[in-house]
């Protein structure tokens, strides 16, 4: 039981750069969701899904798309990358069920954009 | 808007002492507080929970104390050790039953020895 795995750990991209953030979990939780860390400002939410085939945005959304296709996987998308978009970024996981939120969170990925 | 708060970044406290981590929150509708711990370099770890229809709840070397009425939590961990050095994170559901949290900025602990 891994929980939940984020790839890659580090990365660097050039400005305009395309790149996606791999997520799985093998909790079978229905609940997956992608934030940012940034210096001083907290865990921010960049997008979220309930379920398989469903997604919506959160706080700060633009400039990446997500994608459902299967219970176990959450990738994130950064289409074209930009400097503002250098921070850690951390993929977790809930059931969701009952409303207690208890977010498993992987290990985070840092990504800076040149 | 919904807002989570901590009232200090930094607290430093000496090995053995008892430290109380503050919080505030602005939403009425949030139910489901959390607290996190995250160390340097890892994701956060939760640590403890309590519902809204809860004032205490007690784990191990760790308390939360909610005060609705102030929209205040607070985390207190007991015999503080150099392991509880990180940086801790409350977070509030805000509405519904979505996965979402709300995150406060955090605030580091500092153990002295």
């Amino acid at each position: 039981n891994a929980g939940v795995t984020q790839t890659p750990k580090f990365q660097v991209l050039k400005t305009g750069q395309s790149m996606t953030l791999q997520c799985a979990q093998d909790m079978n939780h229905e609940y997956m969701s992608w934030y940012r860390q940034d210096p001083g400002m907290g865990l921010r939410l960049i997008h979220y899904s309930v379920g398989a085939g469903i997604t919506d945005q959160g706080e700060v959304p633009n400039g990446y798309n997500v994608s459902r296709s299967t219970t176990e996987d959450f990738p994130l998308r950064l289409l074209s990358a930009a400097p503002s978009q250098t921070s850690v970024y951390f993929c977790a996981s809930t059931q969701g069920h009952s409303g207690a939120n208890v977010l498993t969170f992987g290990a985070g990925s840092r990504l800076t954009v040149l | 808007g919904e807002s989570v708060g901590l009232h200090l970044p930094t607290l430093s406290v000496q090995e053995g002492d008892n430290s109380i981590i503050n919080c505030a929150y602005s939403n009425s509708a949030s139910d489901y507080f959390i607290w996190y711990k995250q160390e340097s370099g890892k994701g956060p770890q939760f640590i403890i929970d309590i519902r809204s229809n809860m004032d205490k709840r007690q784990g191990q070397r760790v308390t939360v104390l909610l005060n609705k009425t102030v929209k205040h939590l607070s985390l207190q961990i007991a015999a503080t050790q150099p392991g509880d050095s990180a940086v801790y994170f409350c977070a509030e559901n805000g509405s519904g039953n979505t996965g979402k949290l709300i995150f406060g900025q955090g605030t580091t602990l500092q153990v002295k020895p």
